[in-house]
């Protein structure tokens, strides 16, 4: 199956510092990339969906000038979590769509990036 | 906008079978999706529904009807390593907002031996 990888799957920072976290599809193209929020316990929040070569777009609440989102390639969207503090810490995960296949076009998750703002 | 129900926690024996009830209230609907998610992990796909019915995938099944808004994914021969977080997502009609997907809360199954 496709895969999606994330990088780092963990982090630490101080707070007012910004942290990148990179999203990459490894096996297929992908026009569509989704950056998701998740605190403890709670279920996905979509932050963001992110269209290649296009600005994202931002889910109501999410501010676009704190969590800057990138799509430069099919396979590669970065989200910056700018000016962080602590109650930024969350797990953040992408998905992504595979644009190849004529069937489902399932999202595939990437593991998933554990941030700490300390 | 999307409204996501499903039950908030559920407990079950090995062996046996279970179903996991979603119901959903949007504005648009593309698709039916269940996902599973352990402690820590992201979610992995387990089934998708576009057309109402059921879809049989081994041990795990996914029913919908679309015009009731329910969904069901049931789960049969329970094994421990199904104790995990099962999250009903509603995918909106796919050329608004690039077919993105809202998710439920999340129905956290317990198995027992």
């Amino acid at each position: 199956g496709a895969v999606v990888s994330q990088h780092p799957s963990w982090v630490i920072c101080k707070s007012g510092t910004s942290v990148k976290i990179e999203c990459r599809s490894l096996d297929f193209q992908a026009t569509t990339m989704f950056w998701y929020r998740q605190f403890p316990k709670q279920s996905l929040m979509l932050m963001a969906t992110s269209n290649e070569g296009s600005k994202a777009t931002y889910e109501q609440g999410v501010e676009k000038d704190k969590f800057l989102i990138n799509h430069a390639s099919l396979t590669l969207s970065t989200l910056t979590v700018t000016s962080a503090h602590p109650e930024d810490s969350s797990f953040y995960i992408c998905s992504a769509r595979d644009v190849g296949t004529s069937g489902i076009s399932e999202q595939y998750f990437g593991p998933g990036t554990r941030l700490t703002v300390t | 906008g999307q409204n996501i129900d499903q039950p908030t926690e559920m407990t079950a024996t090995e062996g046996a079978i279970v179903q996991i009830n979603c119901t959903y209230q949007t504005s648009g609907f593309n698709g039916l999706f269940w996902y599973q998610q352990h402690a820590g992990e992201a979610p992995t796909f387990l089934s998708y529904n576009v057309l109402d019915g059921l879809e049989e995938k081994g041990r795990f099944s996914s029913f919908l009807s679309r015009s009731k808004g329910y969904s069901y994914l049931l789960l049969k021969e329970l094994q421990m390593k199904d104790s995990a977080s099962y999250l009903c997502a509603v995918r909106e009609v796919a050329n608004t907002n690039a077919g993105k997907s809202t998710f439920g809360d999340g129905t956290t199954l317990t198995v027992k031996p």
